[in-house]
């Protein structure tokens, strides 16, 4: 079956940056992309960007632009997110999620890590 | 405020029908693509529950229906039940932004 494990909670300081992971397994990974998903607490669910699991193409949200990379590691079926330059209202709960394109449905989910930025 | 327009909260009582509208513009659900809904419930991840505006994944019941028509979707549930209150959300894409997009979501309340 389908699953995607993500990494544990982190707790960084304001300017800092996080990586999440993202580890893929039960369908051939290099045939779907990954995209990360904000919500920060109590708010909707914002797109950041994708990443293509076969040739690690990344597409980001206008909003996004310029402090977050996405890559992936097909030796081992993980997806990535670093966010850099973090701010206090970066502290969000960050998904990711399998989509066969940048603008398809996202029909398996991670469960979430807890990014918490604080001084 | 969202590009795709979700009223924030809906309720009904067991056993009622309740629908969730999301409205979008000619630039997304309009222009012709495709609107996708998920359900997230309290405390956990966003899971898929309509794609490709009405087809269900398998294991989603068929109390969960959506349509689609001119620049609005529809996501309706039958028989509510209580395991149904949860976060809904619209998704699709927008060809001005060259990018996709959540409707706002829509608190579901079983009353």
């Amino acid at each position: 079956q389908v699953q995607l494990v993500q990494s544990g909670a982190e707790v960084k300081r304001p300017g800092a940056s996080v990586k999440v992971s993202c580890k893929a397994s039960g369908y051939t990974f290099t045939s779907y992309g990954i995209s990360w998903v904000r919500q920060a607490p109590g708010q909707g669910l914002e797109w950041m960007g994708w990443v293509s699991g076969y040739n690690g193409n990344a597409k980001y949200a206008q909003k996004a632009q310029g402090r977050v990379t996405m890559t992936t590691d097909s030796s081992t079926n993980t997806a990535y997110m670093e966010l850099r330059s973090l701010r206090s209202d970066d502290t969000a709960v960050f998904y990711c999620a399998r989509r066969y394109t940048a603008y398809a449905q996202a029909d398996y989910w991670g469960q979430g890590t807890l990014v918490t930025v604080s001084s | 405020q969202s590009v795709l327009t979700q009223p924030p909260s809906v309720s009904g009582a067991p056993g009622q029908r309740v629908a969730i509208s999301c409205t979008g513009s000619s630039s997304n659900i309009g222009a012709g693509y495709d609107v996708h809904w998920y359900q997230q419930l309290p405390g956990t991840a966003p899971k898929l529950l309509i794609y490709a505006n009405s087809n269900r994944p398998s294991g989603v019941p068929d109390r969960f229906s959506g349509s689609k028509s001119g620049a609005s979707a529809s996501l309706a549930i039958t028989g509510l039940q209580a395991e149904d209150e949860a976060d809904y959300y619209c998704q699709s894409y927008d060809n001005r932004l060259s990018d996709s997009l959540f409707g706002g979501g829509t608190k579901l309340t079983v009353l």
